[in-house]
């Protein structure tokens, strides 16, 4: 299994563009979340989809970001415009319906200059 | 709020030694205690975990003592080794209803950055 797959691995991109995060969750794993990590704030959750649906997005930042989950295969963080403090590594996991444990990708390390 | 309090911040040890990283929490309806291992530039994993009906489980070096009544839960790391050497997230786990008829949402604490000596 080739687990949680993250793109890019790291992104450095100037203020003001939009920078768009990928994820590919396990397969047959029913919940995917998305994640923030910084030194000052430790491990945010942002948002997490059950069945491709959003079920609670109460931890995104602003409306600068927004997260899709088109299929069950795919889910993308946008960040439009993106700006310095966005900067951090950014986690997409699945869970498996059923089951407690959440499977980290490698992360995405976002830096927005 | 759902809020898991973690410390210490960052712990040192020495071979052989024991690491203990503790943490507290408030809500009653938690569930589901893990504790995820982070190396660096990697996503975090899980270590152990345990549901509160347990006081205590082990899996090899690591333990999670669990204190129902006290809220609190701890890991400890016997006879750390270097290898160890990593950031330890506590995390709990409730149950909510929605439209959807349930989910569960994970609060993760500030983390613990261990050093383990050779």
């Amino acid at each position: 299994d080739a687990g949680v797959i993250q793109s890019p691995r790291h992104e450095v991109t100037e203020m003001g563009q939009e920078v768009t995060l990928r994820c590919k969750p396990i397969s047959g794993h029913d919940y995917l979340f998305w994640y923030r990590q910084t030194m000052m704030r430790g491990l945010e959750l942002l948002i997490y989809f059950n069945n491709n649906v959003p079920i609670d997005d109460s931890g995104m930042p602003e409306d600068r970001f927004s997260a899709k989950m088109p299929n069950a295969s795919f889910s993308t963080l946008k960040i439009q415009p993106s700006e310095p403090r966005d900067s951090a590594v950014y986690f997409c996991a699945s869970s498996p319906r059923g089951y407690n444990e959440q499977f980290f990708g490698p992360g995405t390390r976002l830096t927005v200059l | 709020q759902q809020q898991v309090k973690q410390s210490p911040q960052s712990l040192i040890v020495q071979k052989g030694g024991i690491s203990i990283i503790n943490c507290a929490y408030e809500n009653t309806a938690f569930d589901y205690f893990p504790w995820y291992q982070q190396f660096p530039g990697k996503g975090p994993a899980l270590l152990i975990a345990i549901r509160p009906d347990v006081s205590e489980k082990k899996e090899g070096r690591f333990t999670i003592s669990f204190n129902k009544s006290a809220k609190q839960f701890s890991l400890h790391i016997m006879d750390s080794q270097p290898g160890d050497s990593a950031t330890y997230f506590c995390a709990a786990r409730f149950r909510s209803r929605n439209a959807s008829g349930g989910s569960y949402i994970p609060t993760f604490g500030r983390g613990t950055s261990l050093i383990v000596h050779p």
